[in-house]
């Protein structure tokens, strides 16, 4: 079936380094979406992603939408306390309306 | 605006109770969604309603699980009986609008965290 594939499960990174998580699609997607859960709360939409190619910047994070619709990358500069949570991506497949998740990246600062 | 409301926050029963998770979207949002969020799977998409109507019940993993959307601005996700395995925690989401090839994104609640014993 179709799916989304996020990379890695979790990622350890000491405070000030940079972090990425990755999504393959099995499928071409209309748009990729990212939300970012905090632990305990619930997940919160960041950006939508439209174009082949496109490429947004949120401060210190930049979305990328492959050229294929495919896939997707978030990658965030000089990591802070405040990024910790789990980063998701989902988006609808052109056949479908229905959003597929990824299973999520979880951002843990090392002490 | 007050965001999506999820009611209760923490729900704590015993197998074979019956458990109603109660949610509000956001004013105005046509699209509303029932999620389940476990470790093990993942978010899961349980039901997706459109204009109070139900259109993919297609995750509602069986029969004890049923949903209803009265009006616009109120849903319930109930299960009857419960079983430990629905342990999970659960989110409605509202959006503008109905799903199509560009979606608009999702309004999460705050979920109610579900513990059968």
């Amino acid at each position: 079936g179709q799916q989304v594939m996020q990379i890695p499960q979790y990622q350890h990174v000491q405070e000030g380094e940079d972090f990425t998580t990755y999504c393959n699609s099995s499928t071409t997607l209309s748009n990729i979406q990212w939300y970012k859960q905090r632990p305990g709360g619930h997940p919160v939409f960041l950006i939508q992603l439209v174009k082949s190619g496109e490429v947004k910047k949120q401060k210190r994070l930049t979305f990328q939408f492959g050229e294929a619709k495919k896939n997707s990358s978030l990658h965030i500069t000089a990591t802070q306390t405040t990024d910790v949570g789990t980063y998701f991506c989902a988006g609808p497949p052109r056949s479908n309306y229905q959003l597929i998740w990824g299973a999520g990246t979880k951002l843990i600062i090392k002490p | 605006d007050a965001g999506v409301i999820q009611s209760p926050r923490h729900e704590v029963t015993e197998m074979g109770q019956e458990v109603t998770l109660r949610c509000k979207p956001i004013s105005g949002h046509n699209s509303l969604f029932w999620y389940r969020q476990t470790m093990m799977r993942g978010l899961e998409l349980l039901i997706y309603f459109n204009n109070n109507v139900p259109i993919d019940d297609s995750g509602m993993p069986e029969d004890r699980f049923s949903a209803k959307m009265p009006n616009a601005s109120f849903s319930t996700l109930k299960i009857q009986p419960s079983e430990p395995r629905d342990s999970a925690v659960y989110f409605c989401a509202s959006t503008e609008g109905p799903l199509g090839s560009y979606n608009s994104p999702l309004h999460f609640g705050n979920g109610t965290r579900l513990t059968v014993t």
